[in-house]
Parts: C-alpha cells; structure tokens; sequence
C-alpha cells in the first residue's frame, strides 16, 4: 500500500449519522493532516494531528492518531448533506514536507 | 481570513502551446508548493519552492515545467509546450512554515489540453 491511503473507498450515510473513515500509512511522519474537497472544488484543510498527539477535536470532527498502527481516523459526528465530499489524509514528507496524499474516500449524505 | 488565490480558474489550450498559471499565495507564507490531480485520481505532488528556489521537485516536474516568484505577491508554474496528458486540475499551496504546517490551498485551475 502505498503512503496515505485511505478506507472505505466511499460511504453513503443518513444525515444525523457519524461518519468514519480509516487512513493508513507507511513511513514515519511527523503529521498527519485531513482534507476535504467538494466536487471540482479546491482542497480544505480540516485538521492536522501531530505524532505526539492521539486525539484531537474541532468542531463536529474528531481524528485520532496511533502512530503504532500507523493510521489514523476521522470522524464526523451528526452528519450533514453539506458534508458530502471527498476526504484525504495526507502525510508531509521531503525536503519542505510536501504532502502525499491518499486516494481518498467519497462521503455521501442523504438527506 | 487570507486565501490563496489562482487564475485563471480554467484555461484551454492546444497541444505544444504554453500556458502560465497563477497563483497568489497568502502574505506572509513562506512556502509554496504546485499539485496537480487529472480526473479521478489522487492529488500528485510537482514542485516545492522556498526562498526564492525549487527545493524538491517530483518526477512529473520535467525539463516542459518551471516555476518562479516573478514578484512579491506571485508564483506562477509555466509548461512550455502542453501535452494532452498535462489535462489536469493544478492546485497552488502555501505554508507558513514547511509541510509541517498546514498547507492552504488555491481554489484549482482546470487546465484542459486538446
């Protein structure tokens, strides 16, 4: 597998569910970071979790770190159909940490 | 709240032409990176740049492409002769630090070559 890559692929849920998603990597980091992008749409940072870090909140998210597994968790508590989107975790590697991405997972949220 | 910024948000262009895009980073960001994504796939990193040089470039980022800060406020990514397979959406990031920062990006310019 290769750096970032994230599970499920997609997910359909109802409004008012949490939703979660998995991100696994391979190499050591010293960050693991969040996006969204809406279709056609640029990316928005949501959160980075730092390796020292286990858990961190903001807002309805919620990412959990285990730099022991090597993954890392999202997750979206009370859903909104505004929320559908595509998620990408991303680890910064390299010189100036440019970050490499996961393929990332396509939420769908049926109103 | 600052934003990163890109224009033209879609450019078409004919085979072998060059094409300049550009982006304004946010103000007191030191450093700048250019991604692209074609249709479907994951974002794929092409260069980063800081203090006025590339500091990593990725295989993608060949002899066609270049990169400069022609001024204080711009950072533009030229491909001087497009290839069909160059059709992509390029994403501009900035960080105030490197990587290890969040980077904030631009909003995509959708380059379509025919």
């Amino acid at each position: 597998s290769q750096q970032g890559e994230e599970d499920p692929q997609a997910l359909s849920i109802q409004e008012g569910e949490n939703a979660t998603m998995n991100c696994s990597y391979k190499t050591s980091i010293n960050n693991l970071q969040w996006y969204r992008q809406n279709s056609g749409r640029g990316l928005v940072h949501l959160i980075l979790i730092r390796s020292n870090e286990r858990e961190k909140h903001s807002g309805r998210l919620r990412v959990t770190l285990d730099t022991s597994k090597k993954s890392s968790s999202l997750l979206i508590t009370a859903s909104r159909a505004a929320d559908t989107a595509s998620y990408f975790c991303a680890t910064p590697t390299g010189a100036n940490s440019k970050l490499t991405f996961g393929k990332g997972i396509t939420l769908s949220v049926r109103p | 709240e600052p934003e990163v910024t890109q224009t033209p948000s879609h450019q078409v262009t004919q085979m072998g032409q060059e094409v300049i895009l550009r982006c304004v980073p946010i103000s007191n960001h030191l450093y700048f990176y250019w991604y692209r994504q074609i249709l479907g796939q994951k974002v794929e990193f092409l260069v980063s740049f800081y203090n006025n040089e590339i500091s990593e470039k990725s295989e993608i980022f060949d002899d066609q492409f270049s990169v400069e800060r022609p001024d204080g406020s711009n950072f533009t990514l030229k491909i001087r002769s497009t290839k069909l397979e160059d059709s992509a959406m390029y994403f501009c990031a900035s960080s105030e630090w490197d990587g290890r920062n969040e980077q904030f990006f631009g909003p995509g310019t959708r380059l379509t070559v025919l």
